[in-house]
């Protein structure tokens, strides 16, 4: 079974410009979730939807990130413009909430993300 | 507040040996998951081993154990017979009633042949 599918793996952009990450769930799951991942701040927490609805972005740190998740099998966080503070790895988390196994996150490989 | 906490920001362990990582968390909901996830240095997170707040036994995965003491608040992390490969960061983390995981910094797991 192929697990959660990240696109690019790496991105360097120059500041100012639009960054678009993609993110496919791993069939059957219902919730996705999106983390950015720093030394300075570890694994935080962005957005996450449940049933293709996004059900907390309280951690989307402002207005120039979104996110979208169209059906449940492809999600977009976008980032515009960008700044070389948002230079981190981004993760692509799904999980099947409501059907057992502990709601289990599996995580996608990440994009890598430098912005000069 | 610091849900998940992981005092050992760095291990060394001999191969073959045995290494416990320590991990604490802070809730109130009595329904909680506790997960350990390992991410070596190519960057990936990968599931280790799942504990439910209600599981009466310690949960167990080929090498790995959780041994859970739910009174005090803690869910090492077991690795048995250690391998070369087993040299990464491993991640404590914590998943209550909203579905959100949290995690803790991390343990630097690096293992000596």
């Amino acid at each position: 079974d192929a697990g959660v599918i990240q696109s690019p793996r790496h991105e360097v952009t120059e500041m100012g410009q639009e960054v678009t990450l993609r993110c496919k769930p791993i069939s059957g799951h219902n919730s996705l979730f999106w983390y950015r991942q720093t030394m300075m701040r570890g694994l935080e927490l962005l957005i996450y939807f449940n049933n293709n609805v996004p059900i907390d972005d309280s951690g989307m740190p402002e207005d120039r990130f979104s996110a979208k998740m169209p059906n449940a099998s492809f999600s977009t966080l976008k980032i515009q413009p960008s700044e070389p503070r948002d230079s981190a790895v981004y993760f692509c988390a799904s999980s099947a909430i409501g059907q057992g196994q502990g709601e289990t996150q599996y995580f996608g490989p990440g994009t890598r993300l430098l912005v000069l | 507040a610091q849900k998940i906490t992981q005092t050992q920001p760095g291990m060394f362990v001999q191969e073959k040996e045995a290494v416990t990582l320590d991990c604490t968390y802070d809730t109130s909901d009595p329904s909680y998951g506790l997960f350990w996830y390992k991410q070596p240095s190519s960057g990936e997170m990968i599931f280790l081993i799942y504990q439910g707040s209600y599981d009466q036994q310690n949960a167990t995965e080929g090498r790995y154990s959780l041994n859970f003491q739910k009174a005090r608040k803690s869910a090492n992390l077991v690795i048995s017979a250690s391998q070369l490969g087993d040299s990464a960061m491993y991640f404590c983390a914590m998943r209550d009633d909203d579905y959100k995981l949290s995690f803790g910094a991390g343990t630097t797991v690096t293992v000596r042949a």
